[in-house]
């Protein structure tokens, strides 16, 4: 099975910060790896698929790149409305694990 | 739009049995994967299992293998989980999940719709 790894797991910056989180995987993924954002009480929803592609609707301030078994969220402008946790996931060979999450709150 | 709703969650004592529902609309049922995921609290997200359109092709996490069987009534557009031996470990809001594809061959794979979540608790 592919393990997962996200880091940091909590991350406190500034509205207009730029943010990077990271997620490992124990084995190549074929680019097949997504990033959903979770806000408390909520379903998550997917904001990037594919390592970059990012999904319809989602503010161009999110962007995801990376390559092998390394790969990175990245938040350009932070924004009140981010913060929440989010999750890496790849669907490169069942089980089609989560990382455990990187949670972003205001400074 | 695509509704996804579970039903089914409950409170339960450790060693029993309980089965969630997943009743689907808004898309054509039987030409999508569908998946369970759960959040727990000690695991964050996690993917219990998932269904191809005819149900023929089933995946289970380690985690819940052997003590869970995944399946789909298709003519009734519903998904279901059916947990046995629950152990604390697997309380937790248990989500139904479509998975999407970027294109017909299924290249980038990814859940776009989620219901709401059923609260399943097990607790003597």
């Amino acid at each position: 099975d592919i393990q997962m790894t996200q880091s940091p797991s909590d991350l406190s910056a500034s509205i207009g910060d730029r943010v990077t989180m990271n997620c490992q995987t124990s084995q190549s993924v074929d680019e097949k790896l997504n990033w959903y954002q979770q806000k408390p009480g909520k379903a998550p929803r997917v904001l990037i698929y594919g390592v970059s592609t990012l999904q319809s609707g989602v503010p161009s301030r999110f962007s995801g790149g990376g390559s092998g078994t390394d790969f990175t969220l990245t938040i350009s402008n932070l924004q009140p409305e981010d913060v929440a946790s989010y999750f890496c996931q790849q669907t490169y060979s069942p089980p089609e694990s989560f990382g455990g999450g990187t949670k972003v709150d205001i400074k | 739009e695509v509704h996804l709703v579970e039903s089914g969650g409950a409170l339960v004592q450790p060693g029993e049995s309980l089965r969630l529902s997943c009743a689907a609309s808004g898309f054509v049922f039987d030409t999508f994967w569908m998946n369970w995921v759960r959040q727990t609290p000690g695991r964050g997200l996690e993917w219990v299992a998932n269904i191809n359109p005819s149900g023929r092709e089933i995946f289970y996490g380690d985690s819940v293998k052997g003590r869970v069987t995944i399946s789909r009534d298709n003519g009734k557009n519903s998904l279901y989980l059916h947990m046995k031996a629950l152990t604390v470990h697997d309380t937790g809001v248990y989500y139904c999940a479509r998975t999407t594809a970027d294109n017909i061959w299924g290249t980038y794979r990814y859940v776009d719709s989620w219901g709401q979540g059923t609260l399943v608790t097990v607790s003597s």
